[in-house]
């Protein structure tokens, strides 16, 4: 465990469900980072939640829907969400904005079909 | 644009093997360089973060060196060893105001015994 743990490691969702990745840390970093991995592609960088106000959204579709309710934990809310939103998540923390060196979480593995 | 780019792709070595990847990146607004390594079903764990040019870095058998004027990275790793195998991720950290991480893609490394 990096003390960045991710809730499910594993989700298969239907394109009319909804569902939730969470996301927690207790390393007293004020910092939160979505991340998507797709097949043979760079990290993307999704969300950034800095002291609980999210600071970037990088263009991504209001099918996701991040949550930062406090600085310990992270959601992404889904809903519609079309097949080649399958990939990995990762969620990233670090002790603030300008620090460089996260700590992420192991991902969740998301299928949709 | 900015781009992050990883070589070689992937790399097969026999252990014992001394092997160099290169990150190459933006050389204008450079804040940081991290390296991470990424084992299969594991988070992605930091190995360095370098900030100043000519930063040289050492973890074990590991080590990363910073050219900020020229815009690249290299890491080495001294004889290698099976469980050295994995995926090794560049990112660029650039601050014009604001900081903004890349990631490249990454040099998977497969060592055989």
């Amino acid at each position: 465990e990096t003390g960045v743990t991710q809730t499910p490691r594993h989700l298969v969702m239907g394109m009319t469900n909804k569902k939730s990745l969470k996301c927690e840390q207790h390393l007293g970093h004020n910092a939160m980072y979505w991340y998507k991995q797709s097949a043979k592609k760079p990290l993307e960088l999704m969300f950034v939640y800095s002291l609980e106000e999210r600071v970037e959204n990088n263009s991504v579709p209001s099918r996701f829907s991040p949550e930062c309710p406090n600085s310990s934990h992270l959601f992404l809310h889904l809903h519609t969400l079309q097949p080649e939103d399958s990939a990995l998540y990762l969620c990233a923390s670090s002790p603030d904005r300008g620090l460089v060196g996260y700590t992420f979480g192991s991902g969740t593995r998301l299928t949709v079909v | 644009i900015l781009n992050v780019e990883q070589s070689p792709q992937s790399l097969h070595v026999q252990e014992g093997d001394s092997t160099n990847f290169t990150c190459s990146f933006p050389s204008s607004n450079f804040y940081a360089l991290h390296w991470y390594r990424w084992e299969t079903a594991k988070s992605p764990e930091a190995l360095f973060v370098m900030t100043l040019n000519g930063d040289e870095k050492k973890k074990g058998r590991i080590s990363a060196t910073l050219n900020t004027k020229e815009g690249y990275s290299y890491l080495y790793i001294k004889g290698s060893q099976p469980e050295d195998s994995a995926t090794y991720l560049c990112a660029f950290t650039r601050n014009t105001g604001g900081f903004k991480t890349i990631f490249g893609a990454g040099t998977r490394l497969f060592v055989k015994a």
